[in-house]
């Protein structure tokens, strides 16, 4: 089955414009939640979805805002954006809640310049 | 407030020796915590992962312990081959599927072994 889906994979923006990027779940998985990776800061968790609705928040600026439809592919929007914005931007689709071994996409990879 | 740790940014170890990765935690309701592991242009991998009612997890050549009266765990890959070269993130989950139940992940450490 085919695994999660992130689109695009690359993506260049400037300052102040805003982007919205995309994941397709696993088949089945009703759980996708969204993290920034950067150097040297690991995994910064953004936000979890789970059957459309918002189920944990991570600590970041409200410019950050994501939702999830009802056939449970998500999107993450990003306003204004800032040079700090550039990042790995992975998705992970899991059964449900809380589930522990997730499963990631490749990312989007944003570079704001 | 970084509540998992992985305080060596990079290790390098000869082929067919012991990799050893560390990982410190914060939180006490913390009671599951997985390895994942990163390569290059792709998303992280699950490696392996322990339950707190346990201290220690095999699966093959990687092997994770758990101490929790420290707080800490570490990932033991023996013997060390040059493919495990990679990125290698650990993470920590607490109870429920609420704030407590999300996974908070590491800085990561990068492994590279040698031929």
């Amino acid at each position: 089955k085919a695994g999660v889906t992130q689109t695009p994979r690359y993506l260049i923006k400037t300052r102040g414009q805003q982007v919205t990027l995309s994941c397709s779940p696993i088949s089945g998985h009703r759980s996708v939640s969204w993290y920034q990776q950067t150097p040297g800061q690991g995994l910064q968790f953004l936000f979890e979805y789970f059957s459309e609705t918002q189920r944990n928040k991570g600590n970041f600026p409200g410019r950050f805002s994501g939702r999830q439809f009802s056939n449970s592919r998500s999107e993450m929007n990003v306003s204004t954006l800032e040079l700090g914005d550039s990042a790995l931007y992975l998705c992970a689709s899991s059964l449900g809640t809380g589930a522990a071994g997730a499963f990631f996409g490749q990312g989007t990879r944003l570079t704001v310049v | 407030d970084q509540q998992v740790k992985q305080n060596s940014p990079s290790l390098s170890v000869q082929e067919g020796r012991i990799s050893i990765l560390n990982c410190d935690y914060t939180n006490s309701m913390f009671d599951y915590f997985l390895w994942y592991k990163k390569y290059p242009a792709e998303g992280p991998t699950f490696l392996i992962s322990i339950s707190s009612i346990k201290d220690k997890n095999e699966d093959g050549r990687f092997t994770v312990f758990l101490n929790k009266s420290a707080k800490h765990l570490s990932l033991h890959i023996v013997p060390s081959q040059p493919g495990d070269s990679a990125v290698y993130f650990c993470a920590a989950k607490g109870p429920g599927s609420g704030n407590t139940g999300k996974l908070i992940f590491g800085q990561g450490t990068t492994l590279q072994v040698k031929p």
